[in-house]
């Protein structure tokens, strides 16, 4: 059963910082692995998806690594701001699955 | 091009009543999903519906049961409500084979059971 887990559950920054959330899958066999953001009480935004054959994506000061062997990614964001406050969600596909499977997610803050 | 939409955003039921989502997706979309989100159990995979047909369920009861119109619209329907279905509800949706599609998610139904 595939399973995902994501450290730190919470991190709290100053404005500027660049930074490091980490996914960690139990399976390596996946289609995908997507990264989401989650504002409070709001639905979920795409950020990044990572196909299982590529090694990384980037969007804006935004960059996801995705190393399956190991069963590990990661969403770097650089000079952070305190728009960036959210939760960040990781989720892949498994193999031969149409569901995604996520994980518990970083409540991150950015402090001005 | 406008972005998934769920009605209602909001639903107060109380036990043993019986509810029903609805979902739209992104024009075009053909696949919908519909996933549970609670505080202790985070995001839960409820079932996948693309072009009419379920797909994919996840490990709830029957009491959870959905269905995908023609044009791709989706409901969900929840009935003999019970305290412990109180969540986030939400569906994404993506072109086709969500499996190598991007998901994307609405602003989710918020259900609360008294």
């Amino acid at each position: 059963k595939q399973e995902v887990t994501q450290i730190p559950a919470a991190l709290s920054v100053p404005e500027g910082e660049n930074l490091v959330l980490n996914c960690s899958f139990t399976d390596s066999a996946i289609y995908n692995l997507q990264w989401f953001r989650q504002d409070p009480g709001k639905g979920l935004t795409s950020l990044l998806l990572i196909q299982s054959s590529q090694r990384e994506q980037t969007s804006g000061r935004l960059n996801a690594s995705l190393d399956k062997s190991s069963g590990r990614s990661t969403l770097y964001i650089a000079a952070s701001q305190p728009g960036d406050s959210a939760t960040y969600l990781c989720a892949v596909k498994p193999g031969g699955s149409e569901k995604l499977v996520f994980g518990k997610g970083t409540k991150l803050t950015v402090n001005p | 091009k406008a972005g998934v939409t769920q009605t209602p955003r909001y639903l107060i039921k109380t036990r043993g009543q019986q509810v029903t989502l609805s979902c739209s997706p992104i024009s075009g979309h053909r696949s919908v999903s519909w996933y549970q989100q609670t505080p202790g159990q985070g995001l839960q995979f409820l079932f996948e519906y693309f072009s009419e047909t379920q797909r994919n369920k996840g490990n709830f009861p029957g009491r959870f049961s959905g269905r995908q119109f023609s044009n791709s619209r989706s409901e969900m329907n929840v009935s003999t409500l019970e305290l412990g279905d109180s969540a986030l509800y939400l569906c994404a949706s993506s072109l086709e084979r969500s499996y190598t599609d991007t998901q994307y998610f609405g602003p989710g139904t918020r259900l609360t059971v008294l």
